[in-house]
């Protein structure tokens, strides 16, 4: 079974850009969620989706946004970009025991 | 809210040794589970253990096993037989059960522990 895939991998914005992070989760899986990864704040929950909506958010500005398809695949947006925002992005899938979450290979985002 | 606490930033351990990780949570709940995930330099996480609370024997993976203390909120990573390909930075993680059909999917991550394995 593939695992969970993330496109693109790396990536380079300028400040102010708005930038779409895609995320396509195991075969089978419903649950994706979403993580963003930096040396300072370490790893941080940005939200989670099931069945298309979102059914739990992080602590992040309405600047981070998401939504899934009917395919389970998802998508995270974040608008007005900032320095701050360079981080690896990690999506994460789960069965429908939600029990264990499998995570892709991330999304490196530079902001210039 | 709950919290994941790692005490040691880095750690070694020559190659067929053992270490122990250390790794501390704080909850209000009781029934909940919990992780080691191993990020490699690849950045790619990868799941080593997982331990579901109400579960009072520790859980083992072939050289991976865990010491889960409920009561203490404690719950450390053992390596045996240490490998290189063991060198990564590892996390401890907490997650809430589910309850009612209510997923609570957010993963609260410790700050991680540098293993360094040394031939």
């Amino acid at each position: 079974k593939a695992g969970v895939t993330q496109t693109p991998r790396y990536l380079i914005k300028t400040r102010g850009q708005q930038v779409t992070l895609s995320c396509s989760p195991i075969s089978g899986h419903r649950s994706v969620s979403w993580y963003q990864q930096t040396p300072g704040q370490g790893l941080q929950f940005l939200f989670e989706y099931f069945s298309e909506t979102q059914r739990n958010k992080g602590n992040f500005p309405g600047r981070f946004s998401g939504r899934q398809f009917s395919n389970s695949r998802s998508e995270m947006n974040v608008s007005t970009l900032e320095l701050g925002d360079s981080a690896l992005y990690l999506c994460a899938s789960s069965g429908t025991s939600f029990e264990t979450q499998y995570f892709g290979p991330g999304t490196r985002l530079l902001v210039l | 809210a709950q919290t994941v606490t790692q005490s040691q930033p880095e750690m070694s351990v020559q190659e067929a040794e053992t270490v122990t990780l250390s790794c501390t949570y704080d909850t209000s709940e009781s029934d909940y589970y919990l992780f080691w995930y191993k990020q490699p330099p690849s950045r790619q996480m990868i799941l080593v253990i997982r331990q579901e609370a109400y579960k009072q024997q520790n859980a083992t993976e072939n050289r991976f096993s865990v010491n889960f203390q409920k009561a203490a909120k404690s719950f450390s990573l053992k390596i045996s037989d240490s490998q290189l390909g063991d060198a990564a930075m590892y996390f401890c993680a907490y997650r809430r059960s589910n309850a009612g059909g209510t997923s609570y999917g957010k993963l609260t991550f410790g700050q991680g522990t540098i293993l360094t394995v040394h031939p």
